[in-house]
């Protein structure tokens, strides 16, 4: 089954504990993306990566960190995670292009206290 | 840049009553347009797309033109199940905007018996 999984599905930590969300999916997709979902924002983009060992800002990096050794996944890294990182994160995947679907993970809901 | 304006939720709606989301666009070059929906506690899920002017998508009872002359990609459903209840997102993408997908900010329909 073609899917995007994310671990964990839930989270809650304290300021300034690093953490990592993964993020794998099957499909051989090259293009893999990371968005936060907050009340009234919508999706917003961190980080996505185009291939493996190309990675780029999104519209709200600060704070983030990731990296693609493998084309099948693509880590979130919080370094020292604040309050406001408390959100809904979803990873994503697709194959390159500009028409094709993006496929959705279940997402990751953290709390940072 | 790229930006999606959609209409404020929540729509709230009787069950068989006609459904229209509003959806207006702002794209550099000539962008792929996209429906998704998030059904509670879940990831989001392509509902529709269409990829140049003039092209309907639809879907489960769900449908959308490209209006290029007007910028609009508006969703409409004939009669609503409240199983159609859910957030729905308009996104679009153009190889002008980077190849990144832009979300509006979603909308919340809810149905009722």
């Amino acid at each position: 089954e073609a899917q995007v999984t994310q671990n964990p599905r839930y989270l809650i930590t304290v300021t300034g504990k690093k953490l990592t969300v993964t993020c794998s999916q099957n499909m051989n997709h090259e293009y893999m993306s990371w968005y936060r979902q907050d009340p009234g924002l919508g999706l917003r983009q961190i980080y996505y990566s185009m291939n493996v060992e190309v990675t780029d800002k999104g519209d709200v990096p600060e704070g983030y960190k990731v990296s693609r050794k493998e084309k099948r996944n693509f880590p979130l890294i919080l370094e020292s995670p604040s309050p406001n990182q408390t959100s809904l994160y979803f990873c994503a995947s697709r194959r390159q292009g500009d028409s094709y679907e993006q496929y959705f993970g279940p997402g990751t809901r953290l709390t940072v206290t | 840049g790229n930006s999606v304006t959609q209409m404020e939720g929540p729509v709230t709606l009787s069950e068989e009553a006609f459904l229209t989301i509003n959806c207006t666009y702002t794209a550099t070059g000539y962008p792929s347009l996209f429906w998704y929906v998030q059904y509670p506690g879940e990831g989001l899920q392509l509902l529709l797309k269409a990829t140049k002017a003039d092209d309907k998508g639809s879907n489960k009872g769900f449908e959308a033109t490209y209006r290029k002359e007007t910028t609009s990609f508006h969703l409409e459903k004939g009669s609503v199940q409240v199983s159609d209840s859910a957030v729905y997102f308009c996104a679009l993408i153009s190889e002008g905007g980077g190849n990144k997908l832009t979300f509006g900010t979603g909308t919340q329909l809810k149905v009722e018996l």
